[in-house]
């Protein structure tokens, strides 16, 4: 059981655009900055938004992120084939004094 | 090119040992948090424990899924960081990653670059 969490999928059509919730509490999401990560299988997991909203360089603005509350949420626009994978959010826990994880969306371009 | 790179898994009994190595490169190693995560076969991702950089005068810390079982160190001469396991258990079958993690002002973090990770499997 997850601290922080995330639906097991979301899916959408090629070009659509999809959300992926991040549900967490005042110890965690509304303390601390979030990141997103993107996990292709066999593959390294790649960071996609970190402290809420802010892209790496080399990331496409197709990504986005935002936190409300003890919520976070990522964006995806166009969506390709490509982008079928895993996601997962993380921060830190105070009452945990620990990094977390959510359990992990399954992204599904149908 | 900054990269990090895991080895030394393999399989082992219950109860046994294991000592992970990362090794850096590319960057100044002691100005970076490394963190080891861990995914089990079919599970999503773990966080399993960090040292810090320099700046935070390389103090660890742990899930509470392996704390007193592992211990996290690091050799800034090597620019390595290794994850000691001992009393292993089925339950940490999982490949291994690690990550650097830089702490900015007012909390912010970034995990930027992760290795591709080292498998350890104990089983019997």
């Amino acid at each position: 059981q997850s601290v922080l969490t995330q639906p097991p999928s979301v899916s959408a059509a090629p070009g659509q655009k999809v959300t992926i919730s991040c549900s967490g509490s005042s110890s965690n999401i509304g303390k601390y900055y979030v990141s997103w990560f993107q996990h292709l299988p066999g593959t390294t997991p790649k960071l996609l938004i970190y402290d809420n909203d802010e892209r790496p360089s080399g990331i496409p603005d197709r990504f986005s992120g935002s936190r409300s509350g003890t919520s976070a949420t990522l964006g995806i626009t166009g969506l390709q084939t490509g982008d079928e994978a895993h996601y997962y959010c993380g921060t830190w826990d105070s009452s945990l004094s620990a990094l977390v994880f959510g359990g992990g969306t399954k992204l599904t371009v149908l | 090119e900054v990269q990090l790179v895991e080895s030394g898994g393999g399989l082992v009994q219950p109860g046994g040992s294991l000592r992970l190595s990362c090794s850096g490169s590319g960057f100044s190693f002691s100005d970076y948090y490394i963190d080891w995560v861990r995914q089990a076969p079919g599970k999503g991702l773990e966080w399993v424990g960090r040292t810090r950089g320099k700046a935070h005068s390389y103090t660890t810390a742990y899930a509470a899924s392996v704390q007193g079982r592992f211990t996290i160190s690091r050799d800034e001469s090597k620019n390595s960081a290794y994850l000691q396991m001992n009393s292993l258990k089925t339950e940490d079958t999982a490949v291994y990653h690690c990550a650097r993690v830089l702490r900015g002002v007012s909390s912010s973090w970034i995990m930027d670059v992760w290795g591709k990770g080292t498998t350890v499997t104990v089983s019997s």
